[in-house]
């Protein structure tokens, strides 16, 4: 089956820094990617997707790139801010199959005033 | 849309009880995720559901916990006994074919279980 790893698993940046998110895969059949966000006590909340057909997604201050090639993809947040605070999750999927969703172990980002 | 919907939020019981918890998913998906969340062992896929039929039970971590879906609008996540090392957060998730078949999954708001 699918494993995902996720690194780092905790990461502090100063206000408007960037932060970078990675993760690798191990099935080269994954086609969908996504990024969810939980902030404390909350549900996790997709905030961005790559599928396999593209290289890089971006949406405002966050973008996602793919290495399929090396089986790796990254979420990158721009000029974070204190509300970007959260742990972040990645996730492989294959949707030719089973649906499920393999989750990386996630990374605690905290943006610092 | 109200999104998905869980109950109850919070839940805590004694070690022995039977918990029920509640899922309605959101209105016309097709796919319908249970997942456990602890520190220890992050997000835990436990079974999933695929037209109100259970697909993939393999992450049921034993036979004290029982899934159904009687309908497209409802599904349970029992467990019979619980016991302390059950507590964590439930989620569910729901999710519908989108263009190119990939399937975004949106969570409810989860349980919090404390089994004492």
């Amino acid at each position: 089956g699918e494993n995902v790893e996720q690194h780092p698993s905790t990461l502090s940046v100063q206000e408007g820094d960037s932060a970078v998110i990675k993760c690798t895969y191990s099935d080269s059949a994954s086609n969908y990617f996504p990024w969810y966000k939980q902030e404390l006590g909350k549900r996790p909340q997709l905030i961005i997707d790559i599928r396999s057909n593209v290289g890089e997604k971006k949406d405002q201050r966050i973008a996602v790139t793919l290495n399929k090639t090396a089986k790796h993809f990254s979420l990158h947040i721009t000029e974070t801010q204190p509300e970007d605070s959260a742990v972040y999750f990645c996730a492989a999927s294959f949707s030719g199959s089973a649906r499920q969703l393999t989750f990386g172990s996630g990374t605690q980002l905290t943006v610092l005033p | 849309d109200a999104g998905v919907i869980q109950s109850p939020r919070h839940e805590v019981t004694e070690m022995g009880q039977e918990v029920t918890l509640r899922c309605k998913p959101i209105s016309g998906h097709d796919y319908l995720f249970w997942y456990r969340q602890t520190m220890m062992r992050g997000l835990e896929l436990l079974i999933y559901f695929n037209n109100n039929v259970p697909i993939d039970d393999s992450g049921m971590p034993e036979d004290r916990f029982s899934a159904k879906m009687p309908n497209a609008s409802f599904s349970t996540l029992k467990i019979q006994p619980s016991e302390p090392r059950d507590s964590a957060v439930y989620f569910c998730a729901s999710s519908l074919a989108g263009p190119g078949n990939f399937y975004e999954q949106y969570f409810g708001p989860g349980t919090r279980l404390t089994v004492t």
